[in-house]
C-alpha cells in the first residue's frame, strides 16, 4: 500500500534552517513526491516536484530557500535562512496506478 | 497563467448531494493533464477525493468511490464534482487543482482558492 509518513511537527529558529521529511512506504522506494506549503488560513501553493534521485522542479516564484532532495525511501524539504511566513503546514503528495496519496503534514514553527 | 476558481453551494442538506464546480482560466482544459478534487475538514489534512483526464477518464479514492463522480465538461472550460449521500462528515474545504506534469507523473502544480462546503440541516 502506498503510504506517506511524515512528522507531525517541527520547529527551528529565525534565520536558522530546517529539515522536513517524507517517507515511502516498502516498495515505493523510487517513487517520486511533489512538496506543497499551506500558510495560516490559506489554500496549498506548491513547491516542488521531488524525483528519486534528487532533481526537482520547484513551482514559479519559490524562493532559492527552499531546496528539495533524495535518499532510498525519504524524500526531504530543505528550508534555509527561515522567515516567519515559513510558518506553515507542509504536505507531500505521491502517485500510483489510479491513486493520490497525501502525507499527514508537518506543521513548522518559526521561534 | 492557468488559475482554478471553485464554485458551489456553501450549505447542503444532510443525504444530499454536493455538487462543485472548478472554472479553467488562462489556459487549455484540454493539454493533456488531469484534474483533481481535494479536501480538507476542519483543523486536519488533505484528502484526495479523484481526478478526471481532459478526455474524461477517472480514477477515485477507494473509500469515496461509491458517492463521487468527477466529469470535465471542456466546452465550458471546467470539471465538476458530485458527492452523494452526504453526511457531517463530509463538512469540509474543498479545493481542485491542475496535475500539470502530463504522462504518469500526477503531481499538483496549481490550486484554486477552495471554496468551504458545510453539511447541516
Amino acid at each position: 500500500q502506498l503510504v506517506l509518513t511524515q512528522s507531525p511537527s517541527a520547529s527551528a529558529s529565525l534565520g536558522a534552517s530546517v529539515k522536513l521529511t517524507c517517507t515511502l512506504s516498502s516498495g515505493h522506494s523510487n517513487y517520486g513526491i511533489a512538496w506543497h506549503q499551506q500558510q495560516p488560513e490559506k489554500g496549498p501553493r506548491y513547491l516542488m516536484k521531488l524525483n528519486s534521485d534528487g532533481s526537482h522542479n520547484k513551482g514559479d516564484g519559490i524562493p532559492d530557500r527552499f531546496s528539495g532532495s533524495s535518499s532510498g525511501p525519504e524524500r526531504y524539504l530543505t528550508i534555509s535562512s527561515l522567515q516567519s511566513e515559513d510558518e506553515a503546514d507542509y504536505y507531500c503528495q505521491t502517485w500510483g496506478t489510479g491513486i493520490v496519496v497525501f502525507g499527514g503534514g508537518t506543521k513548522l514553527t518559526v521561534l | 497563467q492557468v488559475q482554478l476558481q471553485e464554485s458551489g453551494p456553501g450549505l447542503v442538506k444532510p443525504s444530499g448531494t454536493l455538487s462543485l464546480t472548478c472554472a479553467v482560466s488562462g489556459g487549455s482544459i484540454s493539454s493533456g493533464n488531469w484534474w483533481s478534487w481535494v479536501r480538507q475538514p476542519p483543523g486536519k489534512g488533505l484528502e484526495w477525493i479523484g481526478e478526471v483526464s481532459h478526455s474524461g477518464s477517472t480514477n477515485y479514492n477507494p473509500s469515496l468511490k461509491s458517492r463521487v463522480t468527477i466529469s470535465v465538461d471542456k466546452s465550458e472550460k471546467q470539471f465538476s464534482l458530485k458527492l452523494t449521500s452526504v453526511t457531517a462528515a463530509d463538512t469540509a474545504m474543498y479545493y481542485c487543482a491542475r496535475e500539470g506534469f502530463g504522462g504518469n507523473e500526477h503531481a499538483f502544480d496549481i490550486w484554486g482558492q477552495g471554496t468551504m462546503v458545510t453539511v447541516s440541516s
